[in-house]
Parts: structure tokens; sequence; C-alpha cells
């Protein structure tokens, strides 16, 4: 399976300022995901980042609070844009190597961020 | 529409006792994926087990135990005699071949071991 380096770990920011968050994968990946997990709740996929083009957002979730890049088949960036305390959350990559027989599925360490 | 629910919110038990966590989801797909991930207090996500839709058989993996009922929408886990270590929150989760390929999470079960 995938291995990834997700940075920064943990922030502490001011409201309306940006983080930018790595993914960086030992190997080539079919998809990659970003995940935020608010205190206490589950994961809620953001996107899906697409390589070379404009990531698919899900519904609640646009582009210019988070927008991401994939420049290529191992890395990729979250941006948290504009940020205020509600972003306050767990920011997960995941990644996917093969989208035919495996389907396994490798997430980052997360990177917790608060918002002050 | 596809949805995974987890009813059990918080689970306490005591050191060596069973547990069970439920996980029941909808789909409407014949060809999917089940997963169960654990979340210790350190945040990683762990991947614990995937099952696909055409495979029903039961899994044991030491003291962790799957049961996939197709007739009942569920995908059941359960940790037999368990320790402090297996405190955590469990994760259930679908994947549907024709949906973009992310997973969808259940709200999750937060277990709690006690000695």
């Amino acid at each position: 399976s995938a291995v990834i380096s997700q940075k920064p770990s943990r922030d502490i920011c001011q409201r309306g300022t940006s983080l930018t968050i790595q993914c960086q994968v030992d190997s080539q990946v079919t998809m990659m995901f970003w995940y935020r997990q608010q205190p206490g709740q589950s994961l809620t996929l953001i996107a899906t980042a697409n390589q070379g083009s404009e990531a698919t957002y899900e519904s609640g979730f646009v582009i210019d609070k988070f927008p991401i890049s994939r420049p290529n088949l191992t890395f990729s960036t979250l941006t948290v844009s504009n940020m205020s305390p509600e972003d306050s959350s767990i920011y997960l990559c995941s990644v996917v190597k093969s989208t035919s027989g495996d389907y396994g599925y490798t997430f980052g360490s997360g990177t917790r961020l608060t918002v002050v | 529409a596809q949805k995974v629910t987890q009813a059990q919110t918080e689970i306490s038990v005591v050191e060596k006792e069973d547990v069970t966590l439920d996980c029941v989801y909808e789909t409407r797909d014949t060809t999917y994926y089940l997963f169960w991930y654990k979340q210790p207090p350190s945040g990683e996500l762990v991947f614990l087990i995937r099952r696909n839709s055409f495979d029903e058989q039961n899994e044991i993996s030491g003291r962790y135990s799957w049961n996939f009922q197709k007739s009942t929408s569920s995908f059941n886990f359960t940790i037999t005699a368990s320790q402090v270590v297996d405190s955590a929150v469990y994760f259930c989760a679908l994947y549907l071949s024709n949906s973009g390929y992310a997973l969808n999470f259940g709200k999750g079960t937060s277990l709690l071991v006690t000695p």
C-alpha cells in the first residue's frame, strides 16, 4: 500500500489567514481525496483532487474556500482560505492506488488545525 | 442514495468483555465495498478490513471478527476479550463502484474499554 506524508501535522492559525496542507505519496496513485473531520464528528469528503485539472468538490465546499492542486500523481495540496474558528478541524488526505481490483485506501496522519 | 448508519454513538465496556459494533448500510448498487477503520486518540485512521458485496463470508482476525449479512444490510464488528488498547472511535464506511471512489463514512462509534 502507499505511504503518505502529510504536512503540517498541526497548526494554530489566526482568523483571516490561509494554510496550505501538503500530501506527498511515495508512489503514483490513481485517486487522491481530501476529507475534513470536525471535532467529535465523522469524516466528510471535501473534494477529489484531479491530476492536471480542477478538483471535484462536494456539496457545501467551494474552490474559493478550499483550493486544491494536484500537479502530478504523487502530490496534492489543500488550502484553507480566509480561516475562521469554524474551520478548526482535522484535515486528512486519502489515496487509492488502483481502481481495479484492490481498492486499497490509505489515509495520511492528518493535519489538526486550530483557528483562533 | 448511499448511507451508513452506526446507531451506537458511545459504548463502554470493562476489559475482557466482548463488544459488537453495529453498521447498517443503504445502497441500491449490487457492487460495493464495506470498510472498518479504527481511529485511536492520536487521530490517525487505521484500516481494519475491506469486504466486497460478493463475499459474504465472515472473517476473523485474532480478537476481531466481522459479520456481513446482505439480507439485513449489516456489517457488524465484534471485538472478543476487549483490551484497553481497543479504546478508539470505529468507523464503518461504504464505497460504491459508481460514486467516484470516495468513501462514505458512518458517524462512528466511540468505544471505551476500562480496566
